[in-house]
């Protein structure tokens, strides 16, 4: 089983749609949780972490799942401008470094 | 703006030559990644740097050789590369390592292998 896994998509959604997205982690010791963007042939940005308790950013909310080891990534009244791939990235506690998913490619239309 | 910067954005080299990619970070940041993006693959790690030193090298051939000088720069020197090493290159940055904060990444180098 892959670290990371993800639906690569593409997810191809009206504008002003709810979309969600979901990834699953096999390290049950991953502790921190993050969704990045990455538009086309740019650099990934951090989009937002991921809180036990949930959290939410606008039209963007994040929930993680312990006990079933998922994330997920909720996108409210999709912009044209939310096109991009979302990758699910974690950390594994005292490792040293952060692990990607291959990502989900989101394509808003009108 | 980003506050990690790579040059040069885009590298056309031949197998035989030698080149660098650098990278430098302005945050005060402690922490420094090396990282590889391959078509319909994951990010890569390849390096990691606390406080300049560093602490993993994800198995990576020796063709790659790291160098962190200080805290902010960082640089990837080629030597006798292969076609199927043209990727991008992404540095990163981090405050701290192990701490779970996300990282800042830099645009990217656009390595192509001919």
């Amino acid at each position: 089983r892959k670290e990371v896994e993800q639906d690569p998509g593409p997810f191809n959604v009206p504008e002003g749609a709810t979309v969600a997205f979901n990834c699953t982690y096999s390290n049950s010791a991953s502790q921190s949780f993050f969704w990045y963007r990455q538009d086309c042939r740019k650099e990934p940005k951090l989009l937002m972490s991921v809180y036990s308790s949930g959290n939410e950013d606008g039209r963007f909310t994040a929930q993680l799942n312990r006990a079933s080891q998922y994330i997920s990534l909720l996108i409210r009244d999709s912009k044209l401008s939310d096109s991009a791939t979302y990758l699910c990235v974690l950390n594994t506690g005292t490792a040293s470094k952060l692990t990607f998913g291959t990502g989900t490619r989101l394509q808003v239309t009108l | 703006e980003t506050g990690v910067t790579q040059t040069p954005r885009h590298l056309v080299m031949g197998m035989t030559n030698k080149k660098s990619l650098k990278c430098e970070q302005h945050l005060g940041h402690n922490a420094m990644y090396w990282y590889k993006q391959s078509a319909k693959k994951p990010l890569e790690l390849m390096f990691v740097y606390n406080f300049k030193e560093q602490t993993e090298n994800n198995s990576v051939p020796s063709r790659f050789s790291p160098e962190c000088p200080n805290s902010s720069h960082l640089f990837l020197h080629l030597h006798t590369l292969q076609p199927e090493d043209s990727a991008l290159y992404l540095c990163a940055s981090s405050q701290d390592i192990g701490t779970g904060s996300g990282y800042t990444f830099g645009s990217g180098t656009r390595l192509t292998v001919v």
